[in-house]
């Protein structure tokens, strides 16, 4: 009874692949996000969605485009994907958008 | 530009003992304030939160001061337990903004 998860937990992929990675929480919350935190340790917003309506997008590049199904899913679809895409992604979600955030496991991905 | 500050990378205590870990910010206005807490390959777990109008607020064994004149937020944890060591993080926003994250200080407790 994961309350936000991700899927894959792992991914490794070449230069300019297009990968996508899916997050689903069954929290009830309206509110989800997307974190990147790179090698420095820095986790930054990326996307926040409230009612599947995007709210927050911070300077990300284009080719990064979050999709939100319905409001108990945001993906993350990532188009030619280069070295410095290498982090750890969490999604996150919380009932209201100022209310505390309850993270999932993370999605370490590498590209070689 | 990093509006939160975790000056400490890792911090290392002694079973029993008091731990302490520091917090300095940048942005007067930020209002809200929450300690995060991370262990391996999980994600960020919500451990502790004060708003701009408190100093300070206990949750059993831990404890978060904040001095707004010296923009210095800190979490204390007393007794330490091994099960503590994780990285803990803070974070901050100023009303219905953002969460900005610090980098996080590694806590490990030891027997």
């Amino acid at each position: 009874d994961t309350a936000v998860s991700q899927t894959p937990k792992y991914l490794v992929t070449q230069m300019g692949n297009d990968k996508s990675i899916k997050c689903e929480q069954n929290l009830g919350h309206d509110t989800m996000y997307w974190y990147k935190q790179d090698s420095k340790k820095f986790l930054k917003i990326m996307f926040s969605y409230n009612n599947k309506e995007l709210i927050i997008n911070e300077t990300v590049p284009n080719r990064f485009s979050p999709k939100s199904p319905d409001k108990a899913h945001l993906n993350l679809h990532i188009n030619s994907l280069e070295l410095g895409d290498s982090a750890v992604y969490f999604c996150a979600s919380s009932q209201e958008y100022y209310e505390t955030q309850y993270f999932g496991p993370g999605t370490r991905l590498l590209v070689l | 530009d990093q509006q939160v500050k975790q000056n400490s990378p890792s911090l290392s205590v002694q079973e029993g003992r008091i731990s302490i870990l520091n917090c300095d910010y940048t942005n007067s206005m930020f209002d809200y304030f929450l300690w995060y807490k991370k262990y391996p390959a999980e994600g960020p777990t919500f451990l502790i939160s004060i708003s701009s109008i408190k100093d300070k607020n206990e949750d059993g064994r831990f404890t978060v001061f904040l001095n707004k004149s010296a923009k210095h937020l800190s979490l204390h944890i007393v007794p330490s337990q091994p099960g503590d060591s994780a990285v803990y993080f803070c974070a901050a926003s100023r009303g219905t903004d953002k969460l900005i994250f610090g980098t996080g200080t590694r806590l490990q407790v030891f027997p």
